[in-house]
């Protein structure tokens, strides 16, 4: 039980586009959804906090135009890299809880983004 | 102060012996403790929680928690070469803002040589 996916699983793309990645609760329902980013060799950065139904809550520095997170239902959040560029790159990860936000938090697979 | 620290690393144990690692938190008002493993390139897998004061045993996993020296630790017995991995420390925000994130420590590095 408390299977998170993602998709897709690696993306490159070109400086200046957009990318989508979805996270999704396979066998439960998320209230709330976390996004991640992790840079090589460092530890994971809480970017925002997504709750179903509501305007996601961004982490102090984190853009918020420039990653537009969607919790359009109970099992998917989405979160969408605009206009990236190079500085970008990088693993996003996202997690799920099965109750609330003080519990466990089950993680995806990961996306790693290459920005050329 | 860091908010979360761990020892480092990286740590290098035989197979078949105990791999101890440690983690210390600054929020006092954490409540809710998570190991996770972490292999390369990959996400995080959940190994333990805890959340009282003691000893919580799984399998060959011991986490222990003392929370009046804001101190986490996990014990792995028995260690074998596909414990090899990051294992990051993360305790959870009891309050405020940072109710129910999780703060990730810099994680420690284990090598379980045969």
């Amino acid at each position: 039980g408390a299977v998170v996916s993602q998709h897709p699983s690696w993306v490159i793309c070109k400086s200046g586009t957009s990318v989508k990645i979805e996270c999704r609760s396979l066998d439960f329902q998320a209230t709330t959804m976390f996004w991640y980013r992790q840079f090589p060799k460092q530890s994971l950065m809480l970017m925002a906090t997504s709750n179903e139904g509501s305007k996601a809550t961004y982490e102090q520095g984190v853009e918020k135009d420039k990653f537009l997170i969607n919790h359009a239902s109970l099992t998917l959040s989405t979160l969408t890299v605009t206009s990236a560029h190079p500085e970008d790159s990088s693993f996003y990860i996202c997690s799920a809880t099965t109750r609330g936000p003080t519990d466990t938090q089950y993680f995806g697979p990961g996306t790693r983004l290459t920005v050329l | 102060q860091k908010e979360v620290e761990q020892n480092s690393g990286p740590l290098s144990v035989p197979e078949g012996a105990i791999a101890s690692l440690n983690c210390t938190y600054s929020d006092r008002v954490s409540q809710s403790f998570f190991w996770y493993r972490q292999y390369s390139g990959k996400s995080p897998e959940l190994i333990m929680s805890i959340y009282s004061n003691g000893d919580k045993e799984d399998g060959r996993f011991t986490a222990q928690l003392n929370k009046a020296s804001q101190y986490v630790s996990l014990l792995i017995r028995d260690s074998q070469p596909s414990d090899s991995a990051t294992y990051l420390c993360a305790p959870a925000g009891a309050g405020g803002t940072s109710y129910g994130k999780l703060t990730f420590g810099q994680g420690t590095i284990l090598t379980v040589h045969p």
